[in-house]
């Protein structure tokens, strides 16, 4: 069975600094690979998503993330982080069909001045 | 836009009552979702429904039973409420990928948190 391990449960960070989030899935097929991202009290909303083709992603509101298949990662990265970047950010693997996507257990980021 | 509508934000029920999550979509999408998600396991899948009157178990089905009567509503069932379903409770909805890996995002409601007393 698939499976998404996302390393850091919390990540500190000072405004303006870089800031990545680590994201290992574990398949023996090809994925399609999703970063999602919750504000308090809201529901998700898709940040970026690889399916195929260029290894690096970019996605909304600055981020990027890069798929590496020999180490099955999928990184989210940020150069410099706002405030309003807080939040918790999910890693999630999906094999198409019925989309059921499989989520890692979430990292919460928390951007301080 | 794509909307998926959660009937409630907030609920709280007691134990042993039945409880009926409701969720709508306005997208004419196929494939519905149930998903918990619960601090430190992040979103887990209850039940998904990939047609009208389709379903299949997701990986914590037990307790639950869903509903998909028509394309756009899809319900969620707690037969009888306890206290470990406490929980948030997300809806999502997404296209059936019938062309390809292009249409595999998945559309989230805003969540409803049970809390079961």
């Amino acid at each position: 069975a698939q499976s998404v391990t996302q390393l850091d449960s919390q990540v500190p960070v000072f405004e303006e600094a870089p800031v990545e989030l680590r994201c290992n899935y574990s398949s023996s097929v090809s994925v399609y690979l999703f970063w999602y991202v919750q504000y308090p009290n809201q529901g998700l909303q898709l940040l970026l998503k690889y399916l195929s083709g260029s290894t690096l992603v970019k996605g909304i509101n600055g981020f990027e993330a890069e798929f590496n298949k020999s180490q099955t990662s999928f990184h989210l990265r940020k150069p410099s982080v706002h405030i309003s970047d807080t939040a918790e950010y999910f890693c999630a693997v999906s094999q198409g069909g019925y989309n059921k996507l499989i989520f890692g257990a979430g990292t919460r980021l928390a951007v301080h001045p | 836009d794509v909307k998926v509508t959660q009937s409630s934000r907030y609920l709280v029920k007691r134990t042993g009552e039945k409880v009926f999550l409701e969720c709508v979509q306005d997208m004419d999408h196929e494939n519905m979702f149930w998903y918990r998600q619960d601090p430190g396991l992040g979103l887990r899948l209850i039940y998904f429904s990939y047609d009208v009157k389709m379903k299949e178990k997701g990986d914590i089905p037990e307790g639950y039973s869903v509903s998909r009567e028509k394309k756009e509503r899809f319900s969620l069932i707690l037969e009888s409420a306890s206290t470990n379903q406490t929980s948030m409770y997300l809806c999502a909805s997404s296209l059936r990928s019938r062309a390809g890996p292009m249409n595999t995002e998945a559309f989230f409601g805003q969540g409803t948190r049970l809390t079961v007393v």
